[in-house]
This record gives structure tokens, C-alpha cells and sequence, in this order.
């Protein structure tokens, strides 16, 4: 079965700096890989998705996401953080049972 | 844009009531979804739903789980005799297709607390 990890449980970060979020999976083949953001008393919004094709994916709110393969990663950055960017971010893998199997999650902290 | 909305928000009850989560999917989208979210925990995958019928469960969807459309629009999860375990952010996604690279759209999640 599939699985997704993300290493870093909570990261901080100050305003305008660059951005790294962790993400790993095991999956056979290639998966359908996303990321999420869950603002506080939100619900889960798409950032980006990675498919097929180019392995450097663009994302709303100045997101990005590079897929490679031989590290089966799949890391989202941001290269200036703003302060709305405060949410917890959750890495998901849809691999041939088209259900949405996601990682712990990592809450990022924006300090001024 | 259009999106998924939940009803309640919020839902209080005592352990061992029925409840009934409430969801309203993308209008021309065929596959509904639950995931729960207990919490500090992992957004997990409950049920999926297709066509009337469910397409797919998890372990967690015991007897005590039933989903539901009921008509043209909604689109529900039942809990039949609530456990304190079953505290949770409940989700509701839709997706227009069964593809893996379809988007599933998550609507705002309705917790629920067990008492």
C-alpha cells in the first residue's frame, strides 16, 4: 500500500523567507501526488498536483513542487513566506485505489 | 467558484446517539467522498461513493456507517450509535471524474464531538 511521510511536524519560519516543506513516499509506481493546505477553522484546499510531465509543478499563492523520482519526494516551496501562509500543510498520494492517502501534516508558524 | 459545503459545522452529542453529517457536493461532480480527521492525527480516507452505491470503504467504515444521497444534491454520512472515538473533523470531497490525477475539492468539515 502506499504511504506518505512528512519528516517535519511543525517548522517556523519569518516573514519572507524561503519556505521547504518535506515529503516522501512509497508507492510502486508513480503516484498521483497534491498538496494541501488547511487554514485555521478551514477546510482542505488544492495547492498543486503533480501527475505526469514536467516534474516542476505550480501551484496557487506562489507555490511550487518538485517531483523526483529517484527520491521518491515530492517537496513544496515557497520562496517568500507571507504571514497568511500560517496553516498546516498535508502531502497526499493517490496511487491505483483512487483514495486520498495523506501524510501527518506539517503546521508552519510565521513569525513577523 | 463553485465548492463543497457542510452542515453542521459543529455537532454536539451524546455517545451512543445517531447523528447525520450533512454535505452538498459540486453540482456536476459523480464521486463523493468522507475522510475524518481525528484530532493531531492523519486525514483519513472513510468511504467513497459512486453512482449510488459505495465504490469503496475503509476498516474504520463499520457497520455503525452508512452514507447516503438522498436526492439530487445532498449527500450524507450517518453514524448510528456515536462512540467517543468518533470524535473528529469529518470532510466531505467531491471529484467530477475517477481518475487519480482528478482533483478531489474538500469542503470546510463538520466537528463532530462525542460526549
Amino acid at each position: 500500500a502506499q504511504s506518505v511521510t512528512q519528516p517535519d511536524i511543525h517548522i517556523t519560519v519569518s516573514e519572507g523567507a524561503s519556505l521547504e516543506l518535506r515529503c516522501n513516499y512509497s508507492y510502486g509506481a508513480t503516484p498521483y501526488l497534491f498538496w494541501y493546505v488547511q487554514s485555521p477553522g478551514q477546510g482542505l484546499q488544492l495547492l498543486l498536483k503533480y501527475f505526469s510531465g514536467d516534474t516542476l509543478v505550480q501551484g496557487i499563492k506562489g507555490f511550487e513542487a518538485e517531483f523526483k523520482r529517484s527520491q521518491s519526494s515530492f517537496n513544496l516551496r515557497k520562496p517568500s513566506v507571507h504571514w497568511s501562509d500560517a496553516a498546516e500543510y498535508f502531502c497526499a498520494v493517490v496511487a491505483n485505489d483512487y483514495k486520498l492517502s495523506f501524510g501527518a501534516g506539517t503546521t508552519v508558524t510565521v513569525r513577523a | 467558484e463553485p465548492e463543497v459545503t457542510q452542515t453542521p459545522s459543529h455537532q454536539v452529542t451524546q455517545m451512543g446517539q445517531e447523528v447525520i453529517l450533512r454535505c452538498v457536493p459540486i453540482s456536476n461532480h459523480l464521486y463523493f467522498y468522507w475522510y475524518r480527521q481525528i484530532l493531531g492525527q492523519k486525514v483519513e480516507f472513510l468511504v467513497s461513493f459512486y453512482n449510488n452505491e459505495i465504490s469503496e470503504k475503509s476498516e474504520i467504515f463499520d457497520d455503525q456507517f452508512s452514507v447516503e444521497r438522498p436526492d439530487g444534491s445532498n449527500f450524507t454520512l450517518k453514524i448510528r450509535s456515536t462512540k467517543l472515538e468518533d470524535s473528529a473533523m469529518y470532510f466531505c470531497a467531491s471529484s467530477e471524474d475517477r481518475l487519480g490525477s482528478d482533483t478531489q475539492y474538500f469542503g470546510p468539515g463538520t466537528r463532530l464531538t462525542v460526549l
